[in-house]
């Protein structure tokens, strides 16, 4: 069972807007709606962005959004922030109750 | 206010036991599956698997079936990772998590719990 697949890293100025995309299969990521996208500070807990592929938990800006298109889900920020600069993981449900992560993206804002 | 709170930190020598714990308060505690996700230095996160408290019903990610067990004790909300002989590569960051078992996500974080294992 491989991890999703992620960019190792992605960057954009200020202001600017940046996507990452997170690339599985047709038993993960194109076969449910169950993309979730995490936020990762250094020597930080992870904390939820987007579930079920678009939706957004209570307190997490609108800057913040995803999508999917066949077996790539993407989350994009807009109107970047000098502390969205983080790690960001994506998961997927993959069948058989099982779960799996992507190898996370380091975003940094110029 | 929903918390997941973990133990400290660890610091083992291989072969040996270890039980770490994830107390649960805020919400009903026997009501949502909760699951730990390890993350080794300097890597991503990797699903270990969950359980539901109500009736320990637990499913593990096929890499960690029989290298870990997870268990629960609803009368004081709290689940529990358990290694029965540590290895230097079970060295790594451990997070338990509520987790939304039919939407398949993780909402509410602990703090983690950082085990070393060091001869």
């Amino acid at each position: 069972q491989s991890a999703l697949t992620q960019p190792p890293s992605a960057s954009g100025s200020l202001g600017q807007s940046v996507t990452i995309s997170c690339s599985g299969t047709s038993s993960d990521v194109g076969g449910y709606n169950y993309v979730s996208w995490y936020q990762q500070h250094p020597g930080k807990a992870p904390k939820l962005m987007i579930c079920e592929v678009t939706k957004r938990p209570s307190g997490v800006p609108d800057r913040f959004s995803g999508s999917k298109s066949g077996n790539t889900a993407s989350l994009t920020v807009s109107g970047l922030q000098a502390e969205d600069e983080a790690d960001y993981y994506c998961s997927s449900y993959a069948g058989s109750n099982n779960l799996i992560f992507g190898g996370g993206t380091k975003l940094t804002v110029l | 206010e929903v918390q997941v709170v973990q133990s400290g930190a660890e610091v083992k020598k291989p072969g040996e036991s270890l039980k770490i714990s994830c107390k649960g308060s805020g919400y009903s505690f026997t009501t949502y599956w909760i699951g730990w996700v390890r993350q080794m230095p300097g890597k991503g996160l990797e699903w270990i698997g969950i359980i539901y408290p109500d009736d320990s019903d637990t499913r593990y990610s096929p890499s960690f079936q029989g290298q870990v067990a997870i268990s629960a004790d609803k009368s004081i909300s709290t689940a529990y990772l358990q290694w029965s002989s540590l290895k230097a590569s079970d060295t790594a960051m451990y997070y338990c998590a509520r987790y939304s078992g039919t939407y398949t996500f993780f909402d509410y974080w602990g703090q983690g719990t950082l085990v070393t294992v060091s001869s």
